[in-house]
């Protein structure tokens, strides 16, 4: 089954603490992303991934930091220097050099932090 | 500064009714457009997209038509189930560079029995 997931779904942390969220795709994308939704803001994206080994800052990357040494991972760490934290964090991939761009979603973690 | 916009946060409708949700976006350069449909606690996933060639597609009880002079696009619901009440983002992209999406804020759209 090819598929997105993210884990955990749920993550509590004291704030100061760094916390890495998990993002694993089977589905052979090349390019990953992270993005981040509160309330009436949509989603807003972090950081992004096209090839492994490299990656771009989105639009809100202050406080974030990514890795990508795998195709299939890219993980997200959410650093103490992230200002307001808490959100729902949503993780996507895409194939690269299709005409279309849909990105399909994981599951999504839910980050309270206090 | 948002170039997708959904100015309408929640809809409702009822059941059997058409639903009609609306998206404008300022950057004339977004080139294909996408809806897609979330439910609580879950991500996204893809409802159906239009290409910048095409002022309409339609997949089942879903269309979406795109007026590329007024910078706006609307995805219909015909007809609305309850099945179908969930947050629904439009998104757009342009075909350049990393052909990121850009998502509006979503618009809540709830069908009544």
């Amino acid at each position: 089954d090819g598929g997105i997931t993210q884990s955990p779904k749920y993550l509590f942390r004291k704030e100061g603490q760094n916390v890495t969220l998990s993002c694993e795709q089977n589905l052979n994308h090349d390019a990953m992303y992270w993005y981040r939704q509160d309330p009436g803001q949509g989603l807003r994206l972090i950081y992004y991934s096209q090839i492994v080994n490299d990656f771009q800052k989105g639009d809100i990357a202050e406080g974030y930091s990514v890795s990508r040494e795998k195709k299939e991972s890219f993980p997200l760490t959410v650093t103490s220097a992230q200002k307001n934290p808490t959100a729902f964090y949503l993780c996507a991939s895409r194939t690269s050099g299709s005409i279309d761009y849909e990105q399909y979603f994981g599951p999504g973690t839910r980050l309270t932090v206090t | 500064d948002q170039q997708v916009k959904q100015n309408s946060p929640s809809l409702s409708v009822q059941e059997g009714r058409i639903s009609i949700l609306n998206c404008d976006y300022t950057n004339s350069m977004f080139d294909y457009f996408l809806w897609y449909k979330k439910y609580p606690a879950e991500g996204p996933t893809f409802l159906i997209s239009i290409s910048s060639i095409k002022d309409k597609n339609e997949d089942g009880r879903f269309t979406v038509f795109l007026n590329k002079s007024a910078k706006h696009l609307s995805l219909h619901i015909v007809p609305s189930q309850p099945g179908d009440s969930a947050v629904y983002f439009c998104a757009a992209s342009a075909h350049t560079g990393a052909n990121n999406l850009f998502f509006g804020t979503g618009t809540r759209l709830t069908v009544i029995p």
